[in-house]
């Protein structure tokens, strides 16, 4: 357990309104990931980030945008949801050690848009 | 620019079987490839990884994968499947940039008693 919690869990809102999404590791590790994962795509990144305010796009990035003010929060944010963004959304860490590195993931929050 | 292709999205096998489920990568750069699991509402969790060193490359829970370069492959091999080992199995490469991870879209694999 690399100590990353999501929250929430579930979630249900309306086609236009923000959402904010936490994931809170307690291990201080530096890298950060944003994935969505939908049937038939796997897992797409979103958003990572390098440390505190250092963060980049990732392969979907449009819609979202992220925000890392400490070194164990990184928020997922959805300026005005759309049904195309209700997936599964999870958060992972990278723990590194010497020149391996294994990512640990988040249990997930499932996110839908009506 | 890396990206993986699992063949099967299903695969289905009997207790006790052999457990082969298929992954073939393109890379511009040497790969390094991993497989990850994941359990009905979990998260995934990584069962292998291969990074330049020996091709044959030991997991967790019996697994193992073997790197072929001549065939861009990188299947995923159990010699007898149990129950537990039902669940999803993700493909994934990167180059030396372990930001730019790319996942294959997944095999479900299902074991009958």
């Amino acid at each position: 357990d690399a100590g990353i919690t999501q929250s929430p869990r579930h979630k249900v809102t309306e086609t236009g309104t923000p959402v904010t999404l936490r994931c809170h590791q307690t291990e201080n590790h530096r890298y950060m990931y944003w994935y969505r994962q939908d049937p038939g795509h796997g897992l797409r990144l979103i958003h990572y980030s390098y440390g505190v305010k250092d963060t980049d796009k990732g392969e979907v990035s449009d819609g979202y945008s992220v925000s890392r003010s400490k070194t164990e929060d990184f928020l997922l944010t959805l300026e005005s949801a759309t049904s195309s963004q209700t997936s599964v959304y999870f958060c992972a860490i990278s723990e590194r050690s010497g020149r391996d590195e294994k990512l640990f993931f988040g249990s997930g929050t499932q996110l839908s848009v009506l | 620019a890396q990206s993986v292709t699992q063949l099967g999205s299903h695969v289905s096998v009997s207790e006790g079987a052999l457990v082969l489920l298929r992954c073939n990568y393109s890379s511009s750069v040497p790969p390094y490839l991993f497989w990850y699991v994941q359990y009905p509402n979990q998260g995934l969790q990584l069962l292998l990884k291969y990074t330049s060193a020996a091709t044959l490359v030991k997991g967790i829970n019996g697994f193992e994968a073997e790197f072929k370069k001549s065939e861009t492959s990188f299947h995923l091999t159990k010699p007898s499947a149990h129950m537990s080992d039902a669940a999803e199995y993700f493909c994934a490469v990167s180059g030396h940039d372990f930001q730019k991870l790319v996942f294959g879209t997944g095999t479900r694999l299902l074991v009958s008693p």
